[in-house]
């Protein structure tokens, strides 16, 4: 199992570019978490699915989108990219009933 | 509101010495999930350890427990003969049942001295 992998490794995005980064898990995980580190700070829940076609926001999902039409992906969308978008992004997921959460090994996006 | 305080930006700790990392969390769902993630200096986050709401028992896994007190709503993590290897960033979670999110403390800097 590869688990949750992440695309690109780093990003340099222009304010006002668009991008969508991407995460796949091949565990057959239903939950699946988009989660910001800025520098220094925990992380932040963007937004989260529970399964094929069901997503809701977390606490920042302002200037995002996301998307669940397979169990396996679960992309998140940049629109308009900002200079307060820079930061470390991290996927996860986990199958229900379950307490342990597995994470990708994050993107790095700096908006300039 | 949900919320996880960590009041210690960093510690030290001498190695094969005991630490404590302290967490305290804010929430009005009946059941919840704690749980605290290691992230080294390489960026991963990985699991270490975790304590349901209902759980009588403290948790405990290898060298890390979880010294979880209900009525005061602390989570602290204890990592017993500290390794040159546990120096990181340490973050404490709380899973909220209800509404399937996660909410993590801003993290405390474990070094360990040798």
């Amino acid at each position: 199992n590869a688990g949750v992998t992440q695309t690109p490794k780093f990003r340099i995005l222009k304010i006002g570019q668009s991008m969508t980064l991407q995460c796949a898990q091949d565990m057959n995980h239903n939950y699946m978490y988009w989660y910001r580190q800025d520098p220094g700070m925990g992380l932040k829940l963007i937004y989260y699915s529970v399964g094929a076609g069901i997503t809701d926001k977390g606490e920042v999902p302002n200037g995002y989108n996301v998307s669940r039409s397979t169990t396996e992906d679960f992309p998140l969308r940049l629109e308009l990219a900002a200079p307060s978008q820079t930061s470390v992004y991290f996927c996860a997921s986990s199958y229900w009933g379950s307490n342990e959460q597995f994470f990708g090994p994050g993107t790095r996006l700096t908006v300039l | 509101a949900q919320k996880i305080t960590q009041t210690q930006p960093g510690m030290f700790v001498q190695e094969k010495e005991a630490v404590t990392l302290d967490c305290t969390y804010d929430t009005s769902d009946p059941s919840y999930g704690l749980f605290w993630y290691k992230q080294p200096s390489s960026g991963e986050m990985i699991f270490l350890i975790y304590q349901g709401s209902y759980d009588q028992q403290n948790a405990t896994e290898g060298r890390y427990s979880l010294n979880f007190q209900k009525a005061r709503k602390s989570a602290n993590l204890v990592i017993s003969a500290s390794q040159l290897g546990d120096s990181a960033m340490y973050f404490c979670a709380m899973r909220s049942y209800n509404f399937n999110k996660f909410y993590f403390g801003s993290g405390t800097k474990l070094n360990v001295k040798p």
